[in-house]
């Protein structure tokens, strides 16, 4: 079965400070996704960005950043310079397909509440 | 392009009451769609999912029902609502047979008094 582990609960960081959001996952599976959402206080989740496991590539997108590696099933997300509008829940999810279903079921970790503060 | 929707946005019903959830995927064909609940502790569980019309699996036994009356359309009911039912409820789908993003609704929040 699989699971997605994120660790801190919480976090505050002053604005402009760097942070970095942990993620680690267990899974059985050879082919998986791994996706990183945002959940503002208005409550939708959004979606930030989605990695396949053959593809360890870091990826930065902006002020975002990922770092993806297998050999210790982490997936991490950098804000680099942190802004009050980063402030959210964000959450690790792990992607799946069920046995026999067609379907690709999403594994969430329990987020991480980010609060930057100004 | 595709979108999804549910309602409605908000709903504050009494213990005992029926419930009514919908959502509905545009822009798509045969979309995979899930109901997941969000509890008070932030926790995102899985309700239920559909690969099909009429096709539904339940994944934690509960107070709760998914209908897929139609290919775009996925329905979360309950005949009569329980205090343990209040949560963010979210409606999501993603295209058949892969593993491509899933994308979520707006989500409803439900609060039963």
């Amino acid at each position: 079965a699989q699971k997605v582990t994120q660790a801190q609960t919480e976090i505050s960081v002053v604005e402009k400070e760097d942070v970095t959001l942990d993620c680690v996952y267990e899974t059985r599976d050879t082919t998986y996704y791994l996706f990183w959402y945002k959940q503002p206080p208005s409550g939708e989740l959004v979606f930030l960005i989605r990695r396949n496991s053959f593809d360890e590539q870091n990826e930065i997108s902006g002020r975002y950043s990922w770092n993806f590696q297998k050999s210790t099933s982490s997936f991490n997300f950098t804000i680099t310079a942190s802004q009050v509008v980063d402030s959210a829940v964000y959450f690790c999810a792990l992607s799946e397909e069920r046995s026999g279903a067609g379907s690709y079921q999403l594994t969430f970790g329990k987020g991480t509440k980010l609060s930057v503060i100004p | 392009s595709q979108t999804i929707h549910q309602w409605p946005a908000t709903l504050v019903q009494p213990v005992g009451s029926p419930l009514s959830l919908e959502c509905t995927v545009e822009g798509t064909s045969n979309p995979n769609l899930y109901w997941y609940r969000q509890a008070a502790g932030r926790g995102l569980q899985l309700l239920f999912y559909s690969v099909g019309i009429g096709q539904i699996s339940s994944e934690v036994p509960q107070n709760l029902s998914a209908s897929r009356p139609q290919d775009r359309q996925f329905i979360l009911s309950s005949k009569k609502l329980l205090l343990s039912d209040s949560g963010f409820y979210l409606c999501a789908w993603t295209p058949p047979n892969s593993g491509n993003t899933i994308y979520f609704g707006e989500g409803s929040w439900l609060t039963v008094v």
